[in-house]
């Protein structure tokens, strides 16, 4: 079955203690990225990947890392987390074949609360 | 700024009836648009897109109409059932990226509301 999916699904952690939250995609593709979704915002992208070892910043980055060393996996980092972190962040993925906008695939979220 | 927008944060609607859900845009360089359902505890999942080429798109009981020239775009629903109680998401783009960023703008949602 073609899927995103995230781990955890729920965290509640304190501030400052590192974590990382996993993505992995089994359809193969280039692109990936990550979102927030928060009361009254929408959804707002943090990182984006077009391919292994290349990402670049979304809209709102500040406070979060990612890496690509695999296609599949694309893992958000949150060094020194903080209270304004708490939020539900999604993985996504989709082909990005040749630049052209793709379906992006969501997983089912991780809801993150930072005390 | 905001580059999508969905004025309605919620829209209640007779089962049977037609939901209109609207999203208006401000940046000419999207010509690819998209709209994403969403269950609670769930990903948001995509429903149905629309390219700048066409006004209108087709799928079952979902029709999404793009009116380019007033920057506006639309989801009908006909007819509206239970399940569609959801919160969805218009999201626009770039067709083609160049290579560059290809991520979504995305409205902040509209939560339809299906009476029985």
């Amino acid at each position: 079955e073609a899927q995103v999916t995230q781990n955890p699904r729920y965290l509640i952690t304190v501030t400052g203690k590192k974590l990382t939250v996993t993505c992995s995609q089994n359809m193969n593709h280039e692109y990936m990225s990550w979102y927030r979704q928060d009361p009254g915002l929408g959804l707002r992208q943090i990182y984006y990947s077009m391919n292994v070892e290349v990402t670049d910043k979304g809209d709102v980055p500040e406070g979060y890392k990612v890496s690509r060393k695999e296609k599949r996996n694309f893992p958000l980092i949150l060094e020194s987390p903080s209270p304004n972190q708490t939020s539900l962040y999604f993985c996504a993925s989709s082909s990005g074949i040749a630049g052209y906008t793709d379906t992006q695939y969501f997983g089912p979220g991780t809801r993150l609360t930072v005390l | 700024d905001q580059q999508v927008k969905q004025n309605s944060p919620s829209l209640s609607v007779q089962e049977g009836r037609i939901s209109i859900l609207n999203c208006d845009y401000t940046n000419s360089m999207f010509d690819y648009f998209l709209w994403y359902k969403k269950y609670p505890a769930e990903g948001p999942t995509f429903l149905i897109s629309i390219s700048s080429i066409k006004d209108k798109n087709e799928d079952g009981r979902f029709t999404v109409f793009l009116n380019k020239s007033a920057k506006h775009l639309s989801l009908h629903i006909v007819p509206s059932q239970p399940g569609d109680s959801a919160v969805y998401f218009c999201a626009a783009s770039p067709m083609y990226s160049g290579g560059g960023a290809d991520g979504l703008t995305f409205g902040k949602g509209t939560h339809l509301i299906i009476q029985p």
